[in-house]
């Protein structure tokens, strides 16, 4: 049964720092990995999509990779900023079972101004 | 942009009771997704539709749920009797065509069972 991890699982940094957020899953065999973010109570918004060929993806300040032979991937957040502050959740859809993403338990990150 | 909507955002039903969650998916979405997430806990996964049928289901779908494309718009999640551990933020997600696509999550509803 795939097995998604998140460290850590909170973390706090001073505005403009580089920071670097892990996931690791259990079982290599996925079909893609998708970055998320959690406002508190609130839906969850896509950041990025590394399908299982790919080792990495990039949008604007965010670069996610993919090593998908090792079980990991980092999202790697540039000049963080107060409003990045947030749960950033990964998950994967495992190679042989259909269209459903398993989640990781998410890294709270603050950062401060 | 569009978005995946859902109503209501909050709901307080009696346990026992049945309570019927509702979303409008991307309108060129093909694929619909239920999770939930239980206070403090990691998101579930609980089913996924396709072509008006179930695709897949978690151990947690029981007989309990079901859910239902009635239109050509909405997607609903059907618990028929509640029970207090069912109170969690339910998601509806879509996705366009497969599973290699992103999935888009709507704001979720808080259910609570009292």
């Amino acid at each position: 049964k795939q097995e998604v991890t998140q460290i850590p699982a909170a973390l706090s940094v001073p505005e403009g720092e580089n920071l670097v957020l892990n996931c690791s899953f259990t079982d290599s065999a996925i079909y893609n990995l998708q970055w998320f973010r959690q406002d508190p109570g609130k839906g969850l918004t896509s950041l990025l999509l590394i399908q299982s060929s790919q080792r990495e993806q990039t949008s604007g300040r965010l670069n996610a990779s993919l090593d998908k032979s090792s079980g990991r991937s980092t999202l790697y957040i540039a000049a963080s900023q107060p409003g990045d502050s947030a749960t950033y959740l990964c998950a994967v859809v495992p190679g042989n079972a259909g269209n459903m993403l398993t989640f990781g338990g998410g890294t709270r990150l603050m950062v401060k101004p | 942009e569009p978005e995946v909507t859902q109503t209501p955002s909050h709901q307080v039903t009696q346990m026992g009771q049945e309570v019927i969650l509702r979303c409008v998916p991307i309108s060129n979405h093909l694929y619909f997704y239920w999770y939930r997430q239980i206070l403090g806990q990691k998101v579930e996964f609980l089913v996924s539709f396709y072509n008006n049928e179930i695709s897949e289901k978690s151990e947690i779908f029981d007989d309990q749920f079901s859910v239902e494309r009635p239109d050509g718009s909405n997607f609903t999640l059907k618990i028929r009797s509640t029970k207090l551990e069912d109170s969690a933020m339910y998601f509806c997600a879509s996705s366009e065509r497969t599973v290699q696509e992103t999935q888009y999550f709507g704001p979720g509803t808080r259910l609570l069972v009292l």
